[in-house]
């Protein structure tokens, strides 16, 4: 079965940092790409970025450029999103999902992984 | 940016009737638009791709048609199963880009 496994919720202080992962299975992780998609408390979804784990070829959204950093482990297959300093706006929940080609529909969702950011 | 606009922004329907969404582009987007289907609590599912392609397993009750700037998914008997939040995406041009989202809900 394809699958997308995130990590588990995380509660953080703004200024901290944070690395969340997605690890894919039951596919040839390095033949797509894996893209995160942030959904903030009641609100739509936003693509952020994608990057493809055979090259680690990494694209980002231009309103959230610089704000995360988005990397793979392809000898493990996992993805990952960090953040070098939270801020309570970070607020959000955070998919991965898998797309077949850079520009493709999202057609594996990873489960979601809630992430906190409070003083 | 394209711009991804879908009304109306609730959706009142009766078990068993049609449901007709719509998702306009602010430029053309060709035919390279999807349509997911939300649960509360649940990742989004992926229904539609290339605007009329239904994704595997998917009921044919569903269908997407549309191409440029236009779009529509329509639900031809609703179920309790479908009532959720649906958004469409474009993947023509980047960055990729979603629509607000339309909520069906049960009239």
């Amino acid at each position: 079965e394809v699958q997308l496994m995130q990590s588990g919720a995380e509660v953080k202080k703004p200024g901290e940092s944070l690395k969340i992962s997605c690890k894919g299975s039951g596919y040839r992780f390095t033949s797509y790409w894996i893209g995160w998609v942030r959904q903030m408390p009641g609100k739509g979804l936003e693509w952020m970025g994608i990057i493809y784990p055979g090259d680690s070829d990494t694209r980002y959204s231009p309103s959230l450029q610089g704000q995360v950093t988005i990397s793979a482990d392809k000898s493990i297959s996992t993805a990952y999103l960090q953040w070098s300093s939270l801020k309570a706006s970070d607020t959000a929940m955070y998919y991965c999902a898998r797309l077949p080609t850079v520009a493709d529909a999202f057609d594996i969702w990873g489960q979601g992984t809630l992430v906190t950011v409070s003083s | 940016e394209i711009v991804m606009t879908q009304s109306p922004a609730t959706l009142s329907v009766s078990p068993g009737e049609r449901a007709t969404l719509s998702c306009r582009a602010s430029q053309s987007v060709s035919s390279n638009l999807a349509w997911y289907q939300q649960k509360p609590g649940q990742a989004p599912r992926l229904l539609i791709y290339g605007a009329s392609t239904r994704a595997t397993g998917l009921p044919a009750r569903f269908s997407g048609s549309g191409s440029g700037t236009e779009f529509t998914l329509t639900i031809s008997s609703l179920q309790s199963e479908d009532f959720a939040v649906y958004y469409c995406q474009q993947y023509n041009n980047w960055p990729l880009t979603f629509g607000g989202g339309t909520k069906v809900e049960i009239k």
